[in-house]
C-alpha cells in the first residue's frame, strides 16, 4: 500500500498570502496525483489531478506541481474561501487508493 | 450539469444492513468508473470501493472486504453499495464519486453531498 503523507498538519496563513501544501508518497506515483478542498459540511472538490492539471472551474490561483514522490499545491495569493482542508490522493498503484491525512489551512 | 445524488443513509445496529444507492445525471453514466468514499466523524477520507464502466471489474478496501458489495445499473445510471455486517468503525459519511476519464486512473471528478451511516445500538 502507497502511504501518502501530507505536512503540516494545519498551515496558518493571512488572506493575501501565498500557501505551500506538501505531500509525499512511500513510493513513486509518477504523476499519478490529485488535491482535493474539502469544507466543512460539504463534500470534497477535485483542485489538481495529474500533479499539475487544474479541474474545471478552479481559480488560477491554485497550482500543483511535482512528480515522482514530492508534490506541491500552491495557492498563490490566499482569498477567504481558501480557508478549508486540502488532501492528496494517489491513483498510480492501486488498490488501495490511498489518501493523505490532510492539511488544514487556517 | 453533472450531478450525483445520493440516498440510503441512516441509523443500523451494529451487524445490520443497510444499502445506499446514487443516481448520476448530466453525463454518459456507463463511461466511468464509479467509486464510494467514506469520511469517519472527524476524520480523513478513506476509499471504499470502485467499479469499472461496464461492472466487469471491482476493487474493496480490505476493511470491508467480504461484507460490502459494490454494483452499478448502467440502465438507470446508478451505483449502490450494499453494506452488510456493519460495525461501529462504520460509521462515516459516505461519498458516491465519480472517476476522471482515464482508465485505472482514478481520481474523483465529482462528489455526491454524501450520506450519514451510524452504526450504534
Amino acid at each position: 500500500e502507497i502511504v501518502m503523507t501530507q505536512s503540516p498538519a494545519i498551515l496558518s496563513v493571512s488572506p493575501g498570502e501565498r500557501a505551500t501544501l506538501s505531500c509525499r508518497a512511500s513510493e513513486s506515483v509518477y504523476n499519478n496525483l490529485a488535491w482535493y478542498q474539502q469544507k466543512p459540511g460539504q463534500a470534497p472538490r477535485l483542485l489538481i489531478y495529474g500533479a499539475s492539471n487544474r479541474a474545471t472551474d478552479i481559480p488560477t490561483r491554485f497550482s500543483g506541481s511535482g512528480s515522482g514522490t514530492d508534490f506541491t499545491l500552491t495557492i498563490s495569493s490566499l482569498q477567504s474561501e481558501d480557508f478549508a482542508l486540502y488532501y492528496c490522493q494517489q491513483y498510480n498503484n492501486w488498490p488501495p487508493l490511498t489518501f493523505g491525512g490532510g492539511t488544514k489551512v487556517e | 450539469e453533472v450531478q450525483l445524488v445520493e440516498s440510503g443513509g441512516g441509523l443500523v445496529q451494529p451487524g445490520g444492513s443497510l444499502k445506499l444507492s446514487c443516481v448520476g445525471s448530466g453525463f454518459t453514466f456507463s463511461s466511468y468508473w464509479m467509486s464510494w468514499v467514506r469520511q469517519a466523524p472527524g476524520k480523513g477520507l478513506e476509499w471504499v470501493a470502485n467499479i469499472k464502466q461496464d461492472g466487469s471489474e471491482i476493487f474493496y478496501a480490505d476493511s470491508v472486504k467480504g461484507r460490502f458489495t459494490i454494483s452499478r445499473d448502467n440502465a438507470k445510471n446508478s451505483v449502490s453499495l450494499q453494506m452488510n455486517s456493519l460495525r461501529p468503525d462504520d460509521t462515516a459519511v459516505y461519498y458516491c464519486a465519480r472517476a476522471g476519464a482515464g482508465d485505472y486512473l482514478v481520481w474523483f471528478e465529482t462528489w455526491a453531498q454524501g450520506t450519514l451511516v451510524t452504526v450504534s445500538s
